[in-house]
């Protein structure tokens, strides 16, 4: 049973570029939520698709965009990068069937810019 | 709004010593308690959970109690090994919302 997968597993980018993310979640979740881990910090929620909409947004600026599939995977694209967009984005799914279950992370993509 | 604090590290711990780590939350209502854990590469992985107070979530030696009269989720185990080194996030969902608040992690590092 696969569980969360991202790609790519590393990218690097220049200042005003654009970049897509994209993630499959685990078998049976229809769930996907977005965080941006900057180094040393604690992963910090960037939004949350559901039923292809999104249903919750954390702090971000609106370069911060994204979709979720009918197959229930999704892309985060950001827009005009910045040098502080550099950091490690994860993936979490999980399932609306269930209450209460845990998000399951994806390994990330490794975002550098320069 | 909701914010978790956990203690700083790095924590240094001899192999077999008893870890500790503190994680103290602020949040309105009845939120869910985490810790996950992460290895260096990798992403997130849930090391256990806590869904109301006085539940006490537990998983390879590890153990944590959700403490709603000190809005604490502590991290202990007996007894560390050379394995267990890795970066620990404390973490919470708010009540009728699947989106967690993490804190900034602390870092183990356990020497044999």
């Amino acid at each position: 049973d696969a569980g969360v997968t991202q790609s790519p597993t590393h990218l690097i980018k220049t200042r005003g570029q654009q970049v897509t993310l994209r993630c499959s979640p685990k078998s049976g979740h229809d769930t996907v939520s977005w965080y941006q881990q900057a180094l040393g910090q604690g992963p910090q929620f960037i939004f949350q698709y559901y039923e292809e909409e999104e249903r919750q947004r954390g702090n971000f600026p609106d370069r911060f965009s994204g979709h979720q599939f009918p197959n229930y995977s999704s892309e985060l694209n950001v827009n005009a990068l910045l040098l502080g967009d550099s950091a490690l984005y994860l993936c979490a799914s999980s399932s609306s069937d269930w209450g209460n279950q845990p998000q399951h992370f994806g390994d990330g993509t490794r975002l550098s810019i320069l | 709004g909701d914010s978790v604090t956990q203690m700083e590290g790095p924590v240094t711990l001899s192999e077999e010593a008893f870890l500790t780590i503190n994680c103290t939350y602020t949040a309105t209502g009845y939120p869910s308690l985490f810790w996950y854990v992460q290895y260096p590469g990798e992403g997130l992985q849930l090391l256990l959970k806590a869904t109301k107070a006085d539940d006490k979530g537990s998983n390879k030696g590890f153990e944590a109690t959700y403490r709603k009269e000190t809005t604490s989720f502590h991290l202990e185990k007996g007894s560390v090994q050379v394995s267990d080194s890795a970066v620990y996030f404390c973490a919470l969902e708010a009540s009728g919302y699947s989106t967690l608040t993490f804190g900034k992690g602390t870092m183990l590092l356990v020497s044999p």
